[in-house]
């Protein structure tokens, strides 16, 4: 298996523009995680799935942030409208029957 | 409020040496526990992990220490190799769930030949 893959790698745009970032967890994984990192901070849940179904949102920031998971394969989170201090590191997780977490290698967020 | 601290940003050892990493945790509920280790522009990997029914365990050069009472975990590297220089981050979790690990910030391990 391939792993967790995440795209894009890196993704810098502008405030106010939007912002899609893409997951493909590892097949016959039933629960995927959204995680941010910064050094504030460190690793924060923002969401996660089970089964394509979300779970509990209630790291997410604010509003402009959402996330999907329309098939067990595929799941976003968008930010919309983005701004600076959404810049960090994002991480895409997946996990099948025991608490291990396998983690993408994150997309490098930065808002201008 | 922080439920998995890990006060120490960084850490700094002599390549053979032992390596100590630390972690607190205030929440009681909590009975599984994991070591990840991230390298830069990675994502975390799995290292070791420890239940709460263990006060111990060991896997090749790394492993782990629970002490339920005081609320604290140590990973202990011995010997500490080059290789091993990244970023440790300290999770639990609770009731067998499958779902939130709660995380701690890291700590920045460098091993210097």
């Amino acid at each position: 298996d391939a792993g967790v893959i995440q795209s894009p790698r890196h993704e810098v745009t502008e405030m106010g523009q939007e912002v899609t970032l893409r997951c493909k967890p590892i097949s016959g994984h039933d629960y995927l995680f959204w995680y941010r990192q910064t050094m504030m901070r460190g690793l924060e849940l923002l969401i996660y799935f089970n089964n394509n179904v979300p779970i509990d949102d209630s790291g997410m920031p604010e509003d402009r942030f959402s996330a999907k998971m329309p098939n067990a394969s595929f799941s976003t989170l968008k930010i919309q409208p983005s701004e600076p201090r959404d810049s960090a590191v994002y991480f895409c997780a997946s996990q099948g029957n025991d608490e291990k977490l396998f983690f993408g290698s994150g997309t490098q967020l930065s808002v201008l | 409020d922080q439920q998995v601290k890990q006060n120490s940003p960084s850490l700094s050892v002599q390549e053979g040496r032992i390596s100590i990493l630390n972690c607190d945790y205030t929440n009681s509920m909590f009975d599984y526990f994991l070591w990840y280790k991230k390298y830069p522009a990675e994502g975390p990997t799995f290292l070791i992990s420890i239940s709460s029914i263990k006060d111990k365990n060991e896997d090749g050069r790394f492993t782990v220490f629970l002490n339920k009472s005081a609320k604290h975990l140590s990973l202990h590297i011995v010997p500490s190799q080059p290789g091993d220089s990244a970023v440790y981050f300290c999770a639990a979790n609770y009731g067998g769930s499958q779902g939130n690990l709660i995380f701690g910030k890291g700590t920045k391990l460098s091993v210097k030949p």
